[in-house]
């Protein structure tokens, strides 16, 4: 059974703080990793992703952290603002190349960032 | 806005009912996926449709089923249905590329009483 790891379960952190979400997989044949940001009441949507070839990949204040070697990975979320409250799923994929694409989700962090 | 719709925002139903979902996936998108969101399990991967055929199976249960027609849009049939179910139910759409980006519909709320 393909898993992906995820913790913790939920993260408080004042504004201008660093939020850390950490994943851990298990399956060597997965090539592609995002994180997905949810909103109460919508969909997730994706918000940063990684392949194993590169150990870093910054976009504004989100960061992906790889570790290919432990078969870990994280987020982090540098001067987090009360909008960046949310539901924050690390995800895990292996593209076979015929069409078939299965994305394994972590169980998610629900983030709060307090004023 | 994905570009996915779904259909009902909200089913109500009684035990033992069946229902179906709809997903119309983004224009040009030709693979459909669906996802179960409960608060204890997350999102749990059920099927995969890449243009009308079944291409990846997850943790769907023999009482659910999925197509997906010739226009793409793709249903979830849900039957004999148990309190168990109450889940959000995603629907995502992607090409399928090494660096797949799927995007997620806004759910189905689905609540069996």
């Amino acid at each position: 059974q393909q898993q992906v790891k995820q913790s913790p379960q939920s993260l408080i952190v004042q504004k201008g703080g660093i939020s850390i979400i950490n994943c851990a997989y298990e399956n060597t044949a997965f090539d592609y990793f995002p994180w997905y940001q949810q909103f109460p009441g919508k969909g997730p949507a994706l918000l940063i992703a990684i392949r194993p070839d590169v150990s870093e990949k910054k976009e504004g204040r989100f960061t992906i952290s790889f570790n290919k070697s432990a078969k870990q990975f994280s987020l982090h979320i540098m001067d987090s603002q009360p909008g960046d409250s949310a539901t924050y799923f690390c995800a895990a994929s292996a593209y076979s190349g015929a069409g078939s694409y299965q994305l394994t989700f972590g169980k998610g962090t629900k983030l709060s960032v307090i004023p | 806005d994905s570009g996915v719709t779904q259909t009902p925002k909200h089913l109500i139903t009684a035990t033992g009912q069946r229902v179906t979902l709809r997903c119309s996936p983004r224009s040009g998108d030709l693979s459909v996926y669906w996802y179960q969101q409960s608060l204890d399990q997350g999102l749990q991967f059920l099927i995969q449709y890449y243009n009308g055929e079944e291409r990846a199976k997850g943790n769907i249960l023999e009482r659910f089923s999925a197509q997906q027609f010739p226009d793409l849009h793709s249903e979830l049939n849900l039957s004999s249905l148990e309190l168990g179910d109450s889940a959000l139910y995603f629907c995502a759409s992607s090409v399928i590329s090494e660096n797949t980006e799927a995007f997620f519909g806004q759910g189905t709320r689905l609540t069996v009483v």
